[in-house]
């Protein structure tokens, strides 16, 4: 059972590049959601879904996109990379009905 | 908007000591509140989750009580170890979504 898996764990990017974070869980799941942590910070929510083909934004959406056409997986897409997304990248998952949130490893994202 | 606040920010402690960690949250609907910890540069580790109906849970040295409605969530780590050395991150489930507090840095002194 591997629970949420995250790709890649490191990766440098240069302003104005685009990228995409997978993130995939095995838990059949129905919630997911991305994270960005900033150091020393808490955790800010960027986006969630509550199901397949349903997204929402977070308190910090700007700059990124999702999509959920599986249960399985949540890319988030990063388009015209910036510094202020330099970051580490979670990805969590929890089934609906008060459940335990399971998170994948985290992305280390730098703009340079 | 739901809002989490842990105090204090940071917290050093003698080896042995008992450690109190505290969450506060502005809405009192929450599904459930559940602790990480978090090591340095690492992902979260799930501690403890306390449902809504729940009063507290206790693992091992660590015990979670949540008083829903004050909005008050306290975590206790018995006769600490330096190896309890982390960052301690509350997050209250309300609605669909998940919410964090910034977190307490603990630092148990050998």
């Amino acid at each position: 059972n591997a629970g949420v898996t995250q790709t890649p764990k490191f990766r440098i990017l240069k302003i104005g590049q685009s990228m995409t974070l997978q993130c995939a869980q095995d838990m059949n799941h129905n919630y997911m959601y991305w994270y960005r942590q900033d150091p020393g910070m808490g955790l800010k929510l960027i986006y969630y879904s509550v199901g397949a083909g349903i997204t929402d934004k977070g308190e910090v959406p700007n700059g990124y996109n999702v999509s959920r056409s599986t249960t399985e997986d949540f890319p988030l897409r990063l388009e015209l990379a910036a510094p202020s997304q330099t970051s580490v990248y979670f990805c969590a998952s929890l089934m609906s009905g008060s459940t335990e949130a399971f998170f994948g490893q985290g992305t280390r994202l730098t703009v340079v | 908007k739901q809002e989490v606040t842990q105090i204090p920010a940071a917290l050093s402690v003698p080896e042995g000591e008992n450690l109190v960690l505290n969450c506060s949250f502005t809405d009192s609907a929450i599904y459930n509140l559940q602790w990480f910890r978090q090591d340095p540069g690492k992902g979260l580790t799930s501690l403890l989750l306390i449902q809504s109906s729940q009063r507290e849970q206790t693992s091992g040295r660590l015990n979670a009580s949540l008083d829903k409605s004050s909005g008050r969530s306290t975590l206790y780590i018995a006769a600490s170890q330096p190896g309890d050395s982390a960052t301690y991150l509350c997050a209250v489930q309300s609605d669909y979504k998940l919410s964090f507090g910034a977190g307490t840095t603990v630092t148990v002194r050998a």
